[in-house]
């Protein structure tokens, strides 16, 4: 099995609202990594977690909020977002050793209201 | 920081054509250099991975070399057909998990 999921595939939220994007992974990968991406842009690194623990943090501004409660599961919340950070929310994930090949979920498309 | 750029950012072909996609990076201490495909609003696809050690991949029509010395990376594609048409990028990892995006190529393959 080679699949990432993502959760919900759409989301609206007005700048207000407090919501979570989720993620999933069952191939025993120990990295875990949050991409945001623009129209016709290449995706932007926000955090990659290793064994559970943050290891980078691209300056993301706090309204993002990752965790990562297990091995498989991979949270981002959001909360008192601007509409700026209308974009697709992309989870991948990667072995850490040997052949360290990231593989990514279908995305969840963002709009903040 | 590395930096990873791609030539051509479009390019539109007729199908049956055999194309190469480049990629450029600046820091060559790479540990892999990883090739994916998006179609549009989609996620990325993982096409081929060339650790830092091997020069070249293949799968099926597609084929990826690596050039640590000279900072290159070519995918070429085979007898393209209309269901390549898709944004192709390339990813260099250094060490620390960090992946570095490429801008992008925008393929056109046209019936």
């Amino acid at each position: 099995d080679t699949e990432v999921t993502q959760t919900p595939k759409h989301l609206v939220m007005g700048m207000t609202n407090k919501k979570s994007l989720k993620c999933e992974q069952h191939m025993g990968h120990r990295a875990m990594y949050w991409y945001k991406q623009k129209a016709k842009k290449p995706p932007e690194l926000m955090f990659v977690y290793s064994y559970e623990k943050l290891s980078i943090n691209e300056s993301v501004p706090s309204r993002f909020s990752p965790e990562c409660p297990n091995s498989s599961l991979l949270n981002l919340h959001l909360h008192a977002l601007q509409p700026e950070d209308s974009a697709l929310y992309l989870c991948a994930s990667s072995p850490v050793r040997g052949l360290n090949e990231q593989f990514f979920g279908p995305g969840t498309r963002l709009t903040v209201l | 920081k590395q930096e990873v750029t791609q030539i051509p950012a479009a390019l539109s072909v007729p199908e049956g054509e055999n194309l190469v996609l480049n990629c450029s990076f600046t820091d060559s201490a790479i540990y892999n250099l990883q090739w994916f495909r998006q179609d549009p609003g989609k996620g990325l696809t993982s096409l081929l991975l060339i650790q830092s050690s091997q020069r070249e991949q293949t799968s099926g029509r597609l084929n990826a070399s690596l050039d640590k010395s000279s900072g290159r990376s070519t995918l070429y594609i085979a007898a393209s057909q209309p269901g390549d048409s898709a944004t192709y990028l390339c990813a260099a990892q250094n060490t620390g998990n960090q992946f570095y995006f490429g801008t992008g190529t925008s393929l056109t393959v046209i019936p």
